[in-house]
């Protein structure tokens, strides 16, 4: 299993201002990934975060709004730049873990961004 | 791209009564797993289903994989008040480290 912890766990922001949210695992993961969730609405993948490398985005997602850092394979971070109120929404770190066939994926508590 | 849809988006039932969701995905599935997220929670991990007809239980909770591994169901016999929450399936593409596609999940909501 995984233990994930993310900071902050909310925030209320400033139209066109920045956040940085944090992603803690207490062990070494391979694969690690940012999601969106809107209220009410379903997970959507924003982009994988690799280890020494750029992310892979999904579909709809860029770099220049949603930079990723993965430093080293137990810490990203995803930041949400120049906000709008469209961007408010649960941003969830997860990480998969297993081998083979069966691979969980484990999910932070979230964080919940508000912008006015 | 790869599509995940989910039914009922909603179901209210009295405890005591069982509870059926439905996941069909657009494409061949490598494997399909489900998730519960409680109100106000993140989602936690159920099952994984691998293998095409396959079936799981876990006490009152049943997970049935398609023979064409394009569709899943999780049935709860007996809801429980404790079974509230929002149930998602996610279906992998490709074995491995292939990313996941969630459905809209469905809101369970019991009575008691």
């Amino acid at each position: 299993s995984a233990v994930i912890s993310q900071k902050p766990s909310r925030d209320i922001c400033q139209r066109g201002t920045s956040l940085t949210i944090q992603c803690q695992v207490d062990s070494q993961v391979t694969m690690m990934f940012w999601y969106r969730q809107q209220p009410g609405q379903s997970l959507t993948l924003i982009a994988t975060a690799n280890q020494g490398s750029e992310a892979t985005y999904e579909s709809g997602f860029v770099i220049d709004k949603f930079p990723i850092s993965r430093p080293n394979l137990t810490f990203s971070t995803l930041t949400v730049s120049n906000m709008s109120p469209e961007d408010s929404s649960i941003y969830l770190c997860s990480v998969g873990v297993g081998s083979g066939h069966i691979n969980e994926q484990f999910f932070g508590p979230g964080t919940r961004l508000t912008v006015l | 791209g790869q599509q995940v849809m989910q039914i009922p988006q909603y179901q209210h039932v009295q405890e005591g009564e069982d509870f059926t969701t439905y996941c069909n995905s657009s494409t061949t599935l490598s494997n399909i797993q489900w998730y519960k997220q409680r109100p106000g929670g993140h989602p936690v991990f159920l099952i994984q289903l691998v293998k095409s007809g396959e079936v799981k239980k876990q006490k009152r909770l049943t997970f049935q994989f398609g023979e064409a591994k394009k569709n899943s169901s999780l049935h709860i016999t007996a809801t429980q008040t404790t079974d509230v929450g929002t149930y998602f399936c996610a279906g992998r593409r490709y074995a491995g480290y292939s990313t996941l596609t969630f459905g809209k999940g469905t809101m369970l909501l019991v009575s008691p």
